[in-house]
């Protein structure tokens, strides 16, 4: 069975820094590009990164430029979201997923909070 | 960033309805161009990817055409698993965007 297992969200103050982990199970997860994708309560969906599948290659979305970055370890199944001076607009459920044509697997999500 | 703009933004129809959903894009992105179905508190599903393939498992009531900049979801007999959010979503450029979702509710 595929799995996509996201951690590492949490309740965090503007400016601070989180790493989101997504663990993946149930298929060759070193032959696919990987994304995460996130969506604000009550929000549509947004696209936030790219890498592919030797993490060579990796694109952000530019509202996150310079401060998040998203990398991958194929040894261990996992992708990872490193998040730094976030923000309240950064609040929102946070799904990584898994892309073939289309994104054909995605977890459950993990939430992030940004308050003081 | 290519803008994707959908319509309608909510939909009311009827069982066994055809209903057809809009996605227009900025710019060209040729066939890059995805739709997916999310329901409440549900990860999004993939529907149609490369503007127009049906990913398998989809029912073939659901289609997809368009090349450039528009491009059509058609469900062509609503059923009552059918009511949800549907998005489309461009992979032609490095930044990739969602439309901003279609709600199609029970009329």
């Amino acid at each position: 069975e595929v799995q996509l297992v996201e951690s590492g969200g949490d309740l965090v103050q503007p400016g601070g820094s989180l790493r989101l982990s997504c663990v993946a199970s149930g298929f060759s997860f070193s032959s696919y590009y990987m994304s995460w994708v996130r969506q604000a309560p009550g929000k549509g969906l947004e696209w936030v990164a790219n890498i592919n599948q030797e993490g060579n290659a990796i694109y952000h979305a530019d509202s996150v430029k310079g401060r998040f970055s998203i990398s991958r370890d194929n040894a261990k199944n996992t992708l990872y979201l490193q998040m730094s001076s976030l923000r309240a607009d950064d609040m929102a459920v946070y799904h990584c997923a898994t892309w073939d044509g289309g994104w054909i697997y995605w977890g459950q999500g993990t939430l992030v909070t940004v308050s003081s | 960033d290519i803008q994707l703009t959908q319509s309608p933004s909510t939909l009311s129809a009827s069982v066994g309805d055809r209903v057809t959903i809009t996605c227009r894009a900025s710019q060209s992105i040729s066939r890059w161009l995805a739709w997916y179905q999310q329901k409440p508190g549900k990860a999004p599903k993939v529907l149609i990817y490369e503007a127009s393939y049906l990913k398998s498992g989809v029912p073939s009531r659901f289609s997809g055409s368009g090349s450039g900049t528009e491009f059509t979801l058609t469900i062509s007999s609503l059923q009552p698993d059918d009511f949800a959010t549907y998005y489309c979503q461009q992979s032609n450029s490095y930044s990739w965007t969602f439309g901003q979702g279609t709600r199609v509710e029970i009329k």
